[in-house]
């Protein structure tokens, strides 16, 4: 089958630095998302890795291991609008139909 | 148009009726997908389209569940005789291309489906 494993909440404070962590295990991958949903919104895309390694986007920065089955969003410079749920997501290859498999998300809340 | 647009917003049904998701992708796109997301759920991958085919309708929850796109443009999602497990926001995006190059999903603001 397939897992993928997020924290259900964090919190942190404004300014600061905060790691969200997704563990993998899927039968096939072909890269892996990050999404942004405020409550009552659509999803936004953040990100996507396909190789390892860090990929930096102004305060986001996601970090992806194939061989651990592991990824981070890194977000600095905490604001309060960042408060939101961060979706992790692996794409199947296309032999596994494709198909986008999302986590639970992590519900992350800002504190001044 | 400017995004994704869907239609209706809203939706009240009773069990047992029929109902008609609408997707308007982004102009262009060739890619589209729906995705439904219960309450406080993760979002679930339900079928996405490649032009005018859908590759692979597994992901639908059942035989009630049926989609088509015409004219590599709109899309609808059609429940036939609904349950209340059903009720859940169904999101559609698109993207220009489809994977493995690397894109970008737009979504919709979604249909919140409610069956009572």
């Amino acid at each position: 089958g397939q897992n993928i494993d997020q924290p259900t909440e964090m919190t942190a404070t404004e300014g600061a630095i905060v790691q969200i962590n997704c563990t993998y295990q899927t039968s096939g991958f072909n890269g892996l998302f990050w999404y942004q949903q405020h409550a009552g919104e659509a999803p936004t895309f953040l990100s996507y890795n396909v190789l390892d390694g860090l990929e930096e986007k102004g305060r986001f920065s996601s970090f992806l291991s194939r061989s651990k089955g592991y990824s981070y969003l890194l977000l600095k410079e905490l604001q309060m609008k960042d408060s939101a749920s961060y979706l992790c997501a692996v794409i199947l290859s296309p032999g596994q139909g494709g198909k986008l498999i999302f986590g639970q998300g992590t519900e992350l809340s800002v504190k001044p | 148009g400017a995004g994704v647009s869907q239609s209706p917003s809203n939706k009240v049904t009773e069990k047992g009726k029929d109902v008609e998701l609408r997707c308007d992708p982004i102009s262009g796109h060739t890619a589209l997908y729906w995705y439904r997301q219960s309450l406080g759920q993760g979002l679930e991958f339900l079928i996405y389209f490649q032009g005018n085919s859908a590759p692979d309708k597994s992901g639908l929850p059942s035989d009630r569940f049926s989609a088509e796109r015409t004219g590599g443009s709109v899309s609808t999602l059609t429940i036939q005789r609904t349950q209340q497990e059903d009720s859940a926001v169904y999101l559609c995006a698109s993207s220009l291309l489809w994977p493995p190059v690397q894109y970008e999903q737009y979504f919709g603001p979604g249909t919140r489906l409610t069956v009572t």
